[in-house]
């Protein structure tokens, strides 16, 4: 079993749609980190989390470290958040682990 | 703030060749970070350096190595190329180690070994 586990690995959406994103891990960590990468590899940074919730624009991200669980949400899609979204958590160190990521498509 | 740069960006190599990518973080910044990107595995985390110490290290094999030097500056080497090292090598810089800090990515390396 990956240490994290993200679900679903693709999603199609319709513009406007409210878009969940999953992950799910089972070691300790000292943070949990939502990246998105788009076609061509570059990778942005979107939240970093250590506890609670954080909202930036049209995206929100949680985490509940009892359960060990994370969500990504995106309201009001639009075909531009078409990327993939990797979550990743944070041991020793900067060391990230990651997710096997998820193809979000947004058509028009 | 000038953002992390990689150089070369592209890289065509031949088995048994060697090579080495270079990765200038975010001024101030001195912890950074190398993953290797493939189809078949994902990332994957290969090793940090901070303050010119190797801190962590992945689960690659001693072909792949890198150094930092004083200006915080890294550059990794791989050794006697396979053509499963073929990846997107990408290298990440934050402004210390341990304790969530955010980490700021460089577009990459993308090395194809033929």
């Amino acid at each position: 079993k990956n240490e994290v586990e993200q679900s679903p690995q693709n999603l199609t959406a319709q513009e406007g749609e409210f878009i969940t994103i999953n992950c799910s891990y089972s070691v300790g960590i000292s943070a949990l980190h939502w990246l998105q990468q788009h076609p061509g590899g570059g990778i942005v940074s979107l939240f970093m989390l250590s506890s609670g919730k954080k909202k930036h624009g049209r995206l929100i991200a949680t985490i509940n470290i009892q359960e060990k669980h994370s969500s990504l949400h995106i309201t009001a899609s639009h075909p531009r958040d078409s990327a993939v979204y990797i979550c990743a958590v944070q041991g020793s160190g900067s060391r990230l682990t990651f997710g096997e990521g998820t193809q979000l498509t947004v058509n028009p | 703030k000038a953002g992390v740069t990689q150089t070369p960006r592209y890289l065509i190599k031949t088995r048994g060749q060697q090579v080495t990518l270079s990765c200038s973080p975010i001024s101030g910044h001195r912890s950074v970070s190398w993953y290797q990107q493939t189809p078949g595995q994902g990332l994957q985390f290969l090793f940090e350096y901070f303050s010119e110490t190797q801190r962590n290290k992945g689960n690659f094999p001693g072909r792949f190595s890198g150094r930092q030097f004083s200006n915080s500056r890294s550059e990794m080497n791989v050794s006697t190329l396979e053509l499963g090292d073929s990846a997107l090598y990408l290298c990440a810089s934050s402004s210390r180690t341990g304790g969530a800090d955010t980490q700021y990515f460089g577009p990459g390396t993308r090395l194809t070994v033929l």
